[in-house]
């Protein structure tokens, strides 16, 4: 069946630092790939997404490209801020499928 | 402001009740769906509404059901309550076959 794994976490930055949050899924045929994003307290919200191989789907400063040669779908930010402090969940959404496979989750905090 | 709404957010039963989740989604979004988050996991699709039928299922038990209102609101109902089903209860809106932008905040279930 899909599934969608990501980085072990907790991840742990300072303010201004680069950030990588790995994400790898399985998948036939040809998935879409979504970042949600968890804000303490909140619902989760759609920060970034990409519907088919090298698509790089962007927002708020963070990038994630489609590479379906390595099934992945890394999440990147250049400076972090401590706003970016979350739980970030990677997830892919068959064609035609009307669910949603989400990772485990990966929790960021950044400290000032 | 995301929209969707959740009620109550906080629930405590045992094991063997019965328990209705509610959802009022945003406006003009026709399609409800309700995941379940256990701690530390990522969400699992448990099922979605159109138009106020049942439009897709994962992998849950017929003791989950749901219904969805003309307004587009949606219950979650639960029955025969196991411990295992104390979780995040997540809804999400969007409009006709669309991935979510938005969940609600969710119900946190406990089954003691």
């Amino acid at each position: 069946g899909n599934s969608v794994t990501q980085m072990e976490g907790p991840v742990t930055l300072s303010e201004e630092a680069f950030l990588t949050i790995n994400c790898t899924y399985t998948a036939t045929g040809y998935p879409s790939l979504f970042w949600y994003v968890q804000y303490p307290g909140e619902g989760l919200q759609l920060l970034l997404k990409a519907t088919k191989a090298d698509d790089k789907g962007s927002n708020k400063g963070f990038e994630a490209t489609y590479r379906k040669e390595t099934t992945s779908f890394h999440l990147e930010k250049g400076s972090v801020q401590v706003s970016d402090s979350a739980v970030y969940f990677c997830a892919l959404n068959d064609q035609g499928a009307q669910k949603l496979v989400f990772g485990q989750g990966t929790r960021l905090t950044i400290n000032p | 402001e995301t929209g969707v709404t959740q009620s109550p957010t906080h629930l405590i039963k045992t094991r063997g009740q019965q328990v209705t989740l509610r959802c009022s989604s945003q406006s003009g979004h026709n399609t409800v769906s309700w995941y379940q988050q256990a701690l530390g996991q990522g969400p699992q699709f448990i099922f979605q509404y159109y138009r106020e039928e049942e439009n897709g299922r994962g992998n849950f038990p017929p003791r989950f059901s749901g219904l969805q209102f003309p307004n587009y609101s949606s219950e979650l109902n639960v029955n025969a309550l196991e411990l295992d089903d104390s979780a995040l209860y997540l809804c999400a809106s969007s409009s006709s076959y669309r991935v979510p932008a938005y969940f609600g905040p969710g119900t946190r279930l406990t089954v003691l």
